[in-house]
């Protein structure tokens, strides 16, 4: 069975651009998480979908950040514009069980 | 959720046990203990997780206190490879999201 996968694995993009990080869940899990870890701090929720719906958003931290989850499978965190403070790593997780999976994690780099 | 407090560092010969201690003395009824470990920059890796007795699997076993105050993580026979930051987590029985602390990192030498 295939885990968590994330793409791209690493992104470099200048202030004020726009990214855009996808997470493919492990099939069949209803839930999806995003947490990120930016440097030298622990790793902080973002936000879970239950299926196509937003369950709990309140870590996003500000208006620049778009998650979507259309369909109830894949998700897509896009940020627009970035900002040097959203460099970091990006994990995406999924359960369907008490327990949430992790994929490898997606290292942006804002210049 | 409640809090939890892990040492910032831990040493572990390899071939040994290595025994992570979590204190979760606010922890409540409901909520459950689960251990994650970070491998240099990896994802999460679910490790283990329980209410009140004692679990085991293929990874490790995890000892809690009688009045679930605190656990014991015990990897049985460490390896390099284990070498990582531990995570104590605890969380109520739900689909909730997980707050990640500062761990315990595990260092395992030859």
């Amino acid at each position: 069975e295939a885990g968590v996968t994330q793409f791209p694995s690493h992104s470099v993009i200048e202030k004020g651009q726009t990214v855009t990080l996808r997470c493919d869940p492990i099939s069949g899990h209803d839930n999806l998480y995003w947490y990120r870890r930016v440097m030298g701090k622990e790793i902080k929720f973002l936000l879970h979908f239950v299926k196509e719906s937003k369950q709990d958003e309140s870590g996003m931290p500000n208006n620049r950040f778009l998650a979507e989850r259309t369909g109830g499978t894949y998700s897509t965190l896009k940020v627009q514009p970035a900002e040097l403070e959203d460099s970091g790593v990006y994990f995406c997780a999924s359960s369907q069980e008490m327990e949430q999976y992790f994929g490898p994690g997606t290292r942006l780099t804002v210049t | 959720d409640a809090k939890t407090t892990q040492p910032t560092s831990m040493d572990c010969a390899e071939g040994r046990a290595a025994n992570l201690p979590c204190n979760h003395s606010t922890i409540s009824g409901n909520e459950y203990v689960y251990w994650y470990r970070q491998i240099h920059s990896q994802g999460p890796q679910y490790i283990i997780h329980g209410l009140k007795n004692n679990e085991t699997n293929e990874m490790a076993s995890l000892i809690i206190t009688e009045d679930r105050k605190s656990s014991t993580l015990i990897l049985p026979h460490a390896t390099l490879r284990d070498t990582a930051v531990y995570y104590c987590i605890v969380r109520k029985h739900n689909f909730n999201k997980f707050y990640f602390g500062s761990g315990t990192k595990l260092n395992v030498k030859p």
